[in-house]
């Protein structure tokens, strides 16, 4: 069936650091693919997606590029923040229904 | 503006009891998830609604678990009889129509603890 895979956390890092999370999936035929994030206490929240082979999906200088290939979808961000410490979850959309499937998750924190 | 409100936020149940968590989702959003997320982990599917259909209960762990739509909008998770294995977040997700690859919007969750 389909599957998502992440690096295990925590990840800790300094501020201004580069952040890479790295997510492989297996699918039937080609999905979209998504990152969620969730703060401390909140829910999930949609931080990028991108729907199709090659595309690059990009939000709040986060940034993940759908390989096909290597069947992955890894995010990165250039310099990150004391307040992208959360956890962030890749996920693909399964079945007939639109549900999604997501990674066990990674927990990041940044440092100032 | 008004995202996917879920109540309450905290319950605790002891063992044996009886519990119903609420899930208000965005208005005129014809899909509605339930997932179930352990401690440190993912979320996992528990069933999906189609306006007041429900039309995919697999992920449901077992017959204690029951969820309803009765008009559409609102839905209730009601878990019967729990046990301590019942202990988790219970997160509602909603979206605006049926299309495959559509983002699902979350609310924040109730933790369930049963002693």
């Amino acid at each position: 069936g389909d599957s998502v895979t992440q690096m295990e956390g925590p990840v800790t890092l300094s501020e201004e650091a580069f952040l890479t999370i790295n997510c492989t999936y297996t699918a039937t035929g080609y999905p979209s693919l998504f990152w969620y994030v969730q703060y401390p206490g909140e829910g999930l929240q949609l931080l990028l997606k991108a729907t199709k082979a090659d595309d690059k999906g990009s939000n709040k200088g986060f940034e993940a590029t759908y390989r096909k290939e290597t069947t992955s979808f890894h995010l990165e961000k250039g310099s990150v923040q004391v307040s992208d410490s959360a956890v962030y979850f890749c996920a693909l959309p399964s079945g007939g229904y639109n549900k999604l499937i997501f990674g066990a998750g990674t927990r990041l924190a940044v440092h100032p | 503006g008004a995202g996917v409100s879920q109540s309450p936020r905290y319950k605790v149940a002891k063992r044996g009891q009886d519990v119903a968590l609420r899930c208000d989702p965005i208005s005129g959003h014809v899909s509605l998830f339930w997932y179930q997320q352990a401690l440190g982990q993912g979320p996992e599917f528990l069933t999906y609604f189609q306006n007041e259909a429900q039309l995919d209960k697999s992920g449901l762990p077992s017959d204690r678990f029951f969820a309803e739509r009765p008009e559409g909008s609102v839905s209730t998770l009601k878990i019967q009889r729990t046990q301590q294995e019942d202990s988790a977040v219970y997160l509602c997700a909603s979206s605006p129509g049926t299309a495959y690859n559509q983002p699902q919007h979350f609310g924040d969750g109730t933790r369930l603890s049963i002693l």
